[in-house]
């Protein structure tokens, strides 16, 4: 069974204090792997797509990164309007390209 | 920035009502979804919607909810007879063209049964 898996479900940071969030994937094929931030109450809200291993996208503090079998989102310097769920999602082969398999996400807190 | 469109944000209905939930996608956009959210759960699908056909749908998706794109702009989520545990909170997304397999949310629907 295709699954994914997130950590930490939580992190508290205080400003400036850089770390990364995980995503890690069991599927039988991987077509991508999505990153979408999600504010409380709103819909996700893209961020990243990486298709192999190998490959790394940057969108102002945030990088993502893609292996075999996990995800990073590395938050450098992060400021208190990062503060958001962050939502890791897999697209498998052999179903429909919109047929995203999501993570529980990591609540992200970042403290002034 | 194009976006995609839900109507209603917030609907109570009674437990065996039928509701309808409408979603405008990005215009150019040709592959549609509906995807739920339980409060506190993980986003599920529900199904896809291509060339005014369903493309594949969850085991969520049985035979209470239906899919329809009316016109050239709405899709709709429809739900026949709705349940308690139908609360959520149901997100329209579209992809297509151009975006590549980037799949963009619109900001929910939040549906409570009660």
């Amino acid at each position: 069974e295709d699954q994914v898996t997130q950590s930490p479900e939580a992190l508290r940071l205080q400003e400036g204090e850089s770390s990364s969030l995980n995503c890690s994937y069991t599927v039988s094929g991987l077509r991508g792997l999505f990153w979408y931030r999600q504010d409380p109450g709103k819909g996700p809200e893209f961020l990243f797509t990486l298709y192999s291993a190998g490959e790394e996208k940057e969108k102002e503090r945030l990088k993502a990164t893609l292996t075999k079998k996990e995800s990073f989102l590395h938050i450098t310097a992060p400021k208190p309007e990062d503060s958001a769920t962050y939502l890791c999602a897999v697209q498998v082969y052999g179903g429909s390209q919109g047929n995203l398999i999501f993570g529980k996400g990591t609540k992200l807190s970042v403290k002034p | 920035e194009p976006e995609v469109t839900q109507t209603p944000s917030h609907q109570v209905t009674q437990m065996g009502q039928e509701v309808i939930l409408r979603c405008v996608p990005i215009s150019n956009h040709l592959y549609f979804y509906w995807y739920r959210q339980i409060l506190g759960q993980k986003v599920e699908f529900l199904v896809s919607f291509y060339n005014n056909e369903i493309s594949e749908k969850s085991e969520i998706f049985d035979d209470q909810f239906s899919v329809e794109r009316p016109d050239g702009s709405n899709f709709t989520l429809k739900i026949r007879s709705t349940k308690l545990e139908d609360s959520a909170m149901y997100f329209c997304a579209s992809s297509g063209l151009g975006s590549g397999n980037t799949i963009y949310f619109g900001e929910g629907s939040w549906l409570t049964v009660v």
